[in-house]
């Protein structure tokens, strides 16, 4: 079975502080895809990262940077220097070798006050 | 645009009543997925379609059903509504495992 589990479920920070959001996958899958999307207040659902299961590198994009480690089944979401636009839900998801579905975790929602 | 386009994006009805939401997915992909938010909850998988035929069930009720159509656009149907059914209802599409999901911007649904 996979699951996902986001076990911070609301976050509150100042402006420019570093925010660390977790993410803890299970699945039997060697081969599986972990994501982040973001849901700002008007509700649609964008797309932030893919990281596959063979790719272990660490990756930033600007003030966002993503920590992957097997060794721990987890998928860590990292906003440098937060702003109020960053305030969103935030969803970790998984989706393994069949593609029938991606299973997300329950969201961490984020809230940055200036 | 994402190039997942949902149609309505808001949507008042009844309870007792039937409704369908549409999904046309991004050009290419032959997979959609439905998903139900409700309010404050994570996002529930519902149902997926591959080129026509149903492929994986989620939490779907048995109120609500799905088809995907030639042209690939999808419909997912609401029936004997409940007020528990009011929900973001999300379609996503995907063209196969690497490139993850594209996601429609939503049909609020609201039954009163």
């Amino acid at each position: 079975a996979q699951k996902v589990t986001q076990a911070q479920t609301e976050i509150s920070v100042v402006e420019k502080e570093d925010v660390t959001l977790d993410c803890v996958y299970e699945t039997r899958d060697t081969t599986y895809y972990l994501f982040w999307y973001k849901q700002p207040p008007s509700g649609e659902l964008v797309f932030l990262i893919r990281r596959n299961s063979f790719d272990e590198q660490n990756e930033i994009s600007g003030r966002y940077s993503w920590n992957f480690q097997k060794s721990t089944s987890s998928f860590n979401f990292t906003i440098t220097a937060s702003q109020v636009v960053d305030s969103a839900v935030y969803f970790c998801a998984l989706s393994g070798n069949n593609n029938n579905d991606m299973r997300f975790g329950a969201g961490t929602r984020l809230t940055v006050k200036p | 645009d994402s190039g997942v386009t949902q149609t309505p994006k808001h949507l008042i009805t009844a309870t007792g009543q039937r409704v369908t939401l549409r999904c046309s997915p991004r050009s290419g992909d032959l997979s959609v997925y439905w998903y139900q938010q409700s309010l404050d909850q994570g996002l529930q998988f519902l149902i997926q379609y591959y080129n026509g035929e149903e492929r994986a069930k989620g939490n779907i009720l048995e109120r609500f059903s799905a088809q995907q159509f030639p042209d690939l656009h999808s419909e997912l149907n609401l029936s004997s509504l409940e007020l528990g059914d009011s929900a973001l209802y999300f379609c996503a599409s995907s063209g196969g495992l690497p490139y993850g999901y594209t996601f429609g911007s939503g049909t609020r649904l609201t039954v009163v």
